[in-house]
């Protein structure tokens, strides 16, 4: 099995700062990874696939990278919106998640 | 429009039985396999299983094998999650999901249910 690490668990930041969640696979994925936003309530949101490109629809302000077993979330200038849970997927062998990283607005 | 509309909450008790669903509608079922995502009470996502509604065909977490089943009945395009004896610890919300290309049996979900609230207390 595929077991993803994501860090911090938790983050505050104020709006406007950037923010970076880092996600590690146990192997190598290629680009098989998405990134999901969950607020209280709801189904996961898609914001990002194959590592690095927008869903559409998703505010520019988030963008991922990387490749192989190492990836990171950007929040280029965090908005009270953005106050969720995100978590990263592999996508690459079934599906296996993060364990989320909740999003504190200070 | 893609659609997957899961039956409503659920209360339980320890050793009833259950079976949920998630109704699809908007594409063609047996093109997509649907996937079952567990949510425990203030937990993360986990991954149960999955479902190839053309044939039925299975594939499980090893989390969750042996513990769920799940099935799928193409003539009404709907996909179920059963329980044969429910535990306290099966009290989440369960989600089903869609994998956004027929051609990729692992693709990432585009489509989700809006989730099914399992109550499981004595």
């Amino acid at each position: 099995d595929i077991h993803m690490t994501q860090s911090p668990s938790t983050l505050s930041a104020s709006v406007g700062d950037r923010v970076t969640i880092t996600c590690r696979a146990s192997q190598s994925i290629s680009n098989r990874l998405a990134w999901y936003q969950q607020k209280p309530g709801r189904a996961p949101k898609l914001l990002i696939y194959k590592a690095s490109t927008l869903e559409s629809g998703v505010p520019s302000r988030f963008s991922g990278s990387g490749s192989g077993a190492e990836f990171t979330l950007t929040i280029s200038s965090l908005q009270p919106d953005d106050l969720a849970t995100y978590y990263c997927q592999q996508y690459n062998t079934y599906w296996a998640f993060g364990q989320g990283t909740k999003v504190e607005i200070k | 429009e893609v659609q997957l509309v899961q039956s409503g909450a659920e209360v339980k008790k320890p050793g009833e039985s259950l079976r949920i669903s998630c109704k699809a509608s908007g594409y063609s079922f047996t093109s997509y396999w649907i996937n079952w995502v567990r949510q425990m009470p203030g937990k993360g996502l986990e991954w149960m299983g999955r479902i190839d509604p053309g044939d039925s065909y299975t594939n499980y977490s090893p989390s969750f094998q042996g513990h769920v089943t799940i099935s799928a009945d193409k003539s009404i395009t709907t996909a179920y999650l059963q329980w044969t004896s429910l535990k306290a610890s099966d009290s989440a919300i369960y989600y089903c999901a869609r994998p956004g290309s027929p051609y990729d049996s692992s693709a990432y979900p585009d489509y989700w249910g809006q989730g099914t609230l399992v109550t499981v207390s004595s």
